[in-house]
């Protein structure tokens, strides 16, 4: 089974200025890695994926994040924030293969909250 | 505009009493999802359906059953609601239980019972 930690559950930030959502996950086996993003009373978008190769992938909106193996580990980051960016991201995993197949396993949430 | 699509946005059910939530898309996706959404939980898993003709539970199946009708859809029935049930409900769908390409969500259901 895979769990996911979301290590701040709100993070309010300065428009312009750089922000890190942090996520660390638990598996026994390989995975796949996900961001999304919710805007109020909106469904979940899909920000960027990690499934293989180079471990910094770059997804929409200027967003990035970097798989580090080792600390088991998935941060989001944006160098300069708007006011736009406002919602909650979710951090996800998938386990490949085995009693993981279909199950895709969320974090709690991080509220981003962008001040001007 | 291509994506998933579900009905109701808003509903508030009696304790006990039972209803339907419908979902639809039109990408042609083979795996297909329930979620509810409670705060500082994230999503949960309730049921799947990995291709038309088969489902399976999830994280949370208690309380739930769910229909593939046919590729496009794929319900979830609340047979007797319970406050504990009061959530927003999220379909998404995908290509295939791989997940490869990632998965669409619905803009959800918020479910209030009384």
């Amino acid at each position: 089974a895979q769990s996911v930690t979301q290590l701040d559950s709100q993070v309010p930030v300065f428009e312009e200025a750089p922000v890190e959502l942090r996520c660390n996950y638990s598996s026994s086996v390989s995975v796949y890695l996900f961001w999304y993003v919710q805007y109020p009373n909106q469904g979940l978008q899909l920000l960027l994926k990690y499934l293989s190769g180079s471990t910094l992938v770059k997804g929409i909106n200027g967003f990035e994040a970097e798989f580090n193996k080792s600390q088991t580990s998935f941060h989001l980051r944006k160098p300069s924030v708007h006011i736009s960016d406002t919602a909650e991201y979710f951090c996800a995993v998938k386990g490949l293969g085995g009693t993981s197949y279909g199950k895709l396993t969320f974090g709690q949430g991080t509220i981003l909250t962008v001040h001007p | 505009n291509a994506g998933v699509t579900q009905t109701p946005k808003f509903q508030v059910l009696k304790t006990g009493q039972s209803m339907t939530l419908q979902c639809a898309q039109d990408m042609n996706h083979n795996s297909m999802y329930w979620y509810r959404q409670d705060p500082g939980m994230g999503l949960r898993l309730i049921y799947y359906s990995a291709s038309e003709g088969t489902t399976d539970k999830g994280e949370v199946p208690n309380g739930y059953n769910v229909s593939r009708l046919n590729k496009r859809e794929f319900s979830l029935r609340l047979e007797s609601a319970a406050p504990s049930q009061t959530s927003v409900y999220f379909c998404a769908s995908s290509e295939d239980l791989t997940g490869v390409y990632g998965y669409t969500f619905g803009s959800g259901t918020r479910l209030t019972v009384v």
